[in-house]
């Protein structure tokens, strides 16, 4: 079955501590994108890539760090400098570069800091 | 600037009773325009969306959106819930212009189903 896979589902974290949350696509989508999201708020962009070994910063990537070194892979790692990192995660991919395109999104991880 | 407006955060109803959904948004240019649905601890999955030729779409599981480009609105809509309906709606929209990529979002309305 083709699809986007997020691991772990539930992530905790001590505070201090950089973490890596995983995004995989077997979908062959050149687009790839994570968002952040918190009660209220809706979906907030962190980074999108639109080709290997390229990304772009979207509008909260302060504390946070991405790659793009495989098509299907997009990890994002949470880094100490975020200020407030619990919440959900979403990432999601498309098939073409531009925004008319369907998302697709995986599950979601949930990100808890203690 | 580009923006999106959904003008209810909770929408509760009853079963088998009306729900329309309300989504505007502003833009200089013309737009695309996406509904999405998130259920409980899920991902979001694409409801329905408009691109362009009639202004009606309707997606499999009897939803229904309307682009009204003089009122910059694009609500949802469906004749008689379920309970199945229970979920998270989310608009969405990109403006058709040069090589933008990035969806601007609205914050998302609650639809609650009760019995």
């Amino acid at each position: 079955d083709g699809g986007i896979t997020q691991s772990p589902k539930y992530l905790f974290r001590k505070e201090g501590q950089n973490v890596t949350l995983s995004c995989e696509q077997n979908l062959n989508h050149d687009a790839m994108y994570w968002y952040r999201q918190d009660p209220g708020q809706g979906l907030r962009l962190i980074y999108y890539s639109q080709i290997v070994n390229d990304f772009q910063k979207g509008d909260i990537a302060e504390g946070y760090s991405v790659s793009r070194e495989k098509k299907e892979s997009f990890p994002l790692t949470v880094t100490s400098a975020q200020k407030n990192p619990t919440a959900f995660y979403l990432c999601a991919s498309s098939t073409g570069q531009f925004s008319y395109n369907e998302q697709f999104f995986g599950p979601g991880t949930r990100l808890t800091v203690l | 600037a580009q923006s999106v407006t959904q003008l209810d955060s909770q929408v509760p109803v009853f079963e088998e009773a009306p729900v329309e959904l309300r989504c505007n948004y502003s833009s200089s240019v013309s737009v695309y325009l996406f509904w999405y649905v998130q259920y409980p601890n899920q991902g979001l999955q694409l409801l329905l969306k408009y691109l362009s030729g009639s202004t009606l779409v309707e997606s499999i599981n009897g939803f229904e959106a309307e682009f009204n480009k003089s009122q910059t609105s694009f609500h949802l809509r469906k004749p008689s819930v379920h309970i199945s309906d229970t979920a998270e709606y989310f608009c969405a929209v990109s403006e058709n212009a040069g090589n933008n990529r990035k969806l601007i979002w609205g914050l998302g309305t609650s639809l609650a189903v009760n019995p």
